[in-house]
């Protein structure tokens, strides 16, 4: 049974602070996302990462930063949350071949910015 | 910037209707997939469509791909309180690696 995980369901932080959000995958995908999801905006892509050490910008990656140290491993950072950051963050995984391939979903962290 | 509009964005019916979800765009995908979500849970894929005019069936689901492959439908036959969740479209982009997802719509069916 496949399975992508999520560090946190829910999170509550502060204005300024940092804040690391983690994925991790057990099906040695080697297509890893970062998505937000908004009422009314669907899923925008943060960042994407095709292979260790490798990410890409999606399509609204200002805030964020990645870092894909290992395989399995995919982690979202917040430099400095800020309260329009506030929102659900799913995490997908595809192997290699985009095209026809199933993203799989980890059950997201709904992340609340004070 | 590629864009997938789906409609409606609401939908509230009663147990045994039916209804049609419609997912557009001005752009051409090299695929498209559907994907339903439950409350605090992540997208779980239905069904992905490839060729141009394709159509799917997923029990009392139907899911057709547009001839231009710009556009898809998702029909609902006899709705069940079960499908209950926001549905979302997904198009790969022919940028590797990417897909563009639909604003969603959320459907409640009352028993």
């Amino acid at each position: 049974d496949v399975k992508v995980t999520q560090s946190s369901r829910y999170l509550v932080k502060r204005t300024g602070e940092k804040v690391f959000l983690e994925c991790v995958q057990d099906m040695d995908h080697e297509n890893m996302f970062w998505y937000r999801q908004d009422p009314g905006l669907g899923l925008r892509l943060i960042y994407f990462s095709y292979d260790v050490k490798m990410k890409e910008k999606g399509d609204i990656p200002e805030g964020y930063s990645v870092s894909r140290e290992k395989k399995e491993r995919f982690s979202l950072i917040l430099e400095s949350a800020s309260t329009n950051q506030t929102s659900m963050y799913l995490c997908a995984t595809t192997s290699r071949q985009v095209n026809q391939e199933t993203q799989y979903f980890g059950p997201g962290t709904r992340l609340l910015v004070l | 910037t590629q864009l997938l509009e789906q409609s409606p964005q609401f939908l509230s019916i009663q147990e045994g209707e039916n209804l049609t979800v419609y997912c557009n765009s001005s752009s051409v995908f090299s695929s498209l997939q559907w994907y339903r979500q439950e409350p605090g849970e992540g997208p779980v894929l239905l069904v992905t469509v490839v060729t141009g005019g394709e159509v799917k069936k997923l029990k009392r689901l139907t899911f057709q791909f547009g001839d231009a492959r710009k556009d898809s439908s998702l029909h609902i036959t006899a709705a069940q309180p079960g499908d209950t969740g926001l549905y979302l479209c997904a198009g790969a982009s022919p940028r590797a690696y990417k897909y563009i997802f639909g604003t969603g719509t959320r459907l409640k069916v009352l028993a």
